[in-house]
């Protein structure tokens, strides 16, 4: 039973491009959170999906996008990428009301 | 916004001494959850507490939410290598999940 998969696990870009993140939630999961971890920081919530809509949102400008696919997996969009947009992204899956499940992150340098 | 606290931002430890971990909310939480990070890897979830003044154990963990659930503990008894990491509590309040930066834990053997 697979967990939850993130792709790619590194990424280096530069200011002003875009990126798109991947995440496949665990098995039998179908909401699918994402946060930012910047260095030495806890996670910051960035958005959640259900049902392939956009449940709540944190405090991120609209640069930050998603989209979530009818088989529950998710995207996560950042466009005009700025320095300090360098973090682990990381994605959290699980049904609505019970405990999330990390993946390992996707680290984003942004040079 | 809502906002949650961590201290100690930093515990150093001899293996077998006790260790805690205090979380406090600027609001009153809903329920607050625990997570362990190692070194290079992702959040773990540890557990969810929900009543006002839950206590839960698991093993050498004790995790306690306060009366007024703003505030919640982790105890960790007799410390041992395998412990290491970053301990994470995150609180549901008027806001969407908010983690606290953390106290990270070292054990020297």
């Amino acid at each position: 039973d697979a967990g939850v998969t993130q792709s790619p696990t590194h990424l280096i870009k530069t200011r002003g491009q875009q990126v798109t993140l991947r995440c496949s939630p665990k098995s039998g999961h179908d909401t699918v959170s994402w946060y930012q971890q910047a260095l030495g920081q806890g996670p910051q919530f960035i958005f959640q999906y259900y049902e392939e809509e956009e449940r709540q949102r944190g405090n991120f400008p609209d640069r930050f996008s998603g989209h979530q696919f009818p088989n529950y997996s998710s995207e996560l969009n950042v466009n005009a990428l700025l320095l300090g947009d360098s973090a682990l992204y990381l994605c959290a899956s699980s049904l609505v009301g019970e405990p999330q499940h990390f993946g390992d992150g996707t680290r984003l340098s942004i040079l | 916004g809502q906002q949650v606290m961590q201290i100690p931002q930093y515990q150093h430890v001899q293996e077998g001494e006790d260790f805690t971990t205090y979380c406090n909310s600027s609001t009153t939480l809903s329920n607050i959850q625990w997570y362990k990070q190692r070194p290079g890897g992702h959040p773990v979830f540890l557990i969810q507490l929900v009543k006002s003044g839950e206590v839960k154990k698991q093993k050498r963990l004790t995790f306690q939410f306060g009366e007024a659930k703003k505030n919640s503990s982790l105890h960790i008894t007799a410390t041992q290598t395998t412990d290491v990491g970053t301990y994470f509590c995150a609180g549901w309040g008027n806001t969407p999940l908010v983690f606290g930066k953390g106290t990270r834990l070292s054990v020297i053997a």
